[in-house]
């Protein structure tokens, strides 16, 4: 079993839809949790942290079950520019191990 | 956010020379460093895990030896890919962590290695 599990897609929906992504992980010691983004051929950047009691961002929300291993996030009124893979990571205890998923590409069509 | 300043961008090397990547953090102490590889459409695989002053942990399957690890000091690691092949050819990614409790962790921009 992968340590960090994500659906690839990708997932094709339309400007103003709302969109959920999922993500396991198996190490239940695992301390962090975030979302990045990737677009093609750059560097993945941060889109925010995971926190036990949910938080939100504008039109992003990312919630973690830690009961459950999995991490979420919603995007709602999707946008164009939301384009782009997103890429579940999950920061093991003491810094030992930062994981990724392998990401999930999201495709907003107008 | 924090500022991870990754060089070269980009490199073209001839089979069997070695290439050296380095990786700085600007304005952080970065205590932990993490090098990944990324092959077209495929997902960041992380080849190892240095802290400072200490010996990098190094993924199964990453040669230690032919992926050298240098993390001499808190902003500053580097890692050279020795004798590189074609089959190295691959966009490298470094990552810096500070400490404390969800850290997040920056990332440089990348070195494209392609080896001829």
């Amino acid at each position: 079993r992968k340590e960090v599990e994500q659906d690839p897609g990708p997932f094709n929906v339309p400007e103003g839809a709302t969109v959920a992504f999922n993500c396991t992980y198996s190490n239940s010691a695992s301390q962090s949790f975030f979302w990045y983004r990737q677009d093609c051929r750059k560097e993945p950047k941060l889109l925010m942290s995971v926190y036990s009691s949910g938080n939100e961002d504008g039109r992003f929300t990312a919630q973690l079950n830690r009961a459950s291993q999995y991490i979420s996030l919603l995007i709602r009124d999707s946008k164009l520019s939301d384009s782009a893979t997103y890429l579940c990571v999950v920061l093991e205890r003491g810094f030992q191990k930062l994981v990724f998923g392998t990401g999930t590409r999201l495709l907003v069509s107008p | 956010g924090a500022v991870v300043s990754q060089h070269p961008s980009w490199v073209i090397c001839k089979s069997g020379t070695s290439v050296k990547i380095e990786c700085r953090s600007l304005d952080f102490q970065a205590t932990t460093m993490f090098w990944y590889r990324q092959f077209p459409k495929q997902s960041l695989m992380l080849m190892a895990t240095s802290n400072e002053g200490s010996k990098a942990t190094y993924e199964q399957g990453v040669e230690k030896d032919k992926f050298l690890i240098n993390h001499a000091s808190l902003t500053l690691s580097t890692l050279t890919v020795t004798s590189a092949h074609p089959e190295d050819s691959s966009f490298y990614i470094c990552s810096a962590a500070g400490d404390g409790l969800n850290t997040e962790a920056f990332f440089g921009q990348g070195t494209r290695l392609t080896v001829v």
